[in-house]
């Protein structure tokens, strides 16, 4: 299936800082999808991106689905601890299940 | 509503021995997957079922083997665990439509010795 590489594999940044990271597909995607992994926990998701160019919120995450459809980014704004956890982008695979990234894990210090 | 539901959370095996692993959705959800998760590997998928009375290979379907057992359910088994079975399992389903994305379990840590 599509490998999707995310970027940073890890964060360490304080509390109040903005926070980015990507993912890259060697493929053409039509959906990208965010999920959070709370440790301890299964992912839950965040975002869904459906059209390239599309800019989407919730609360102070924001995505965007790459004009080249091939990318999508994550934002984090004013972070505070509780949004420590594994985030993880995925896209169909061939249409019967999700390709997931190997994840960008955040630590946020007070 | 519960969600997505597995069974045990935490289980210890000896090598060689079998178990399976439980999960059930009460969401009406048409496909469900396993998937496991390893340090610095992401989720791999197992196993999957498109829709009730299907099963199909994942990435890494090897030393396992799965059940629908009907449209809630759907099983794993080891039958020989080996040490590198050891990791984090989550099930999940979805309707069947990937852009909707999947509802997960909380996962089954299991550790083979």
């Amino acid at each position: 299936g599509q490998q999707l590489n995310q970027s940073p594999q890890s964060m360490f940044i304080q509390e109040g800082e903005d926070v980015s990271m990507n993912c890259t597909s060697s493929s053409i995607f039509n959906t990208w999808l965010w999920y959070k992994q709370d440790p301890g926990e299964g992912p839950v998701l965040l975002i869904a991106l459906y059209k390239a160019g599309e800019l989407t919120s919730n609360g102070r995450l924001t995505a965007q689905f790459g004009i080249t459809r091939k990318d999508s980014f994550l934002n984090i704004s004013a972070s505070i601890p509780s949004d420590v956890g594994i985030y993880f982008c995925a896209g169909p695979n061939s249409g019967y299940a999700l390709n997931f990234g190997k994840g960008t894990s955040l630590l946020v210090t007070p | 509503n519960a969600g997505v539901t597995q069974t045990p959370k935490f289980q210890v095996l000896k090598t060689g021995q079998s178990m399976t692993l439980q999960c059930a959705q009460d969401m009406n959800h048409n496909s469900m997957y396993w998937y496991r998760q390893d340090p610095g590997m992401g989720l791999r998928l197992i196993y999957y079922s498109a829709s009730e009375g299907t099963t199909d290979k994942g990435e890494v379907p090897n030393g396992y083997n799965v059940s629908r057992l009907n449209k809630r359910e759907f099983s794993l088994r080891l039958e020989s665990a080996a040490p590198s079975q050891t990791s984090v399992y989550f099930c999940a389903s979805s309707p069947g439509q990937l852009g909707y994305g999947y509802t997960f379990g909380s996962g089954t840590r299991l550790t083979v010795v």
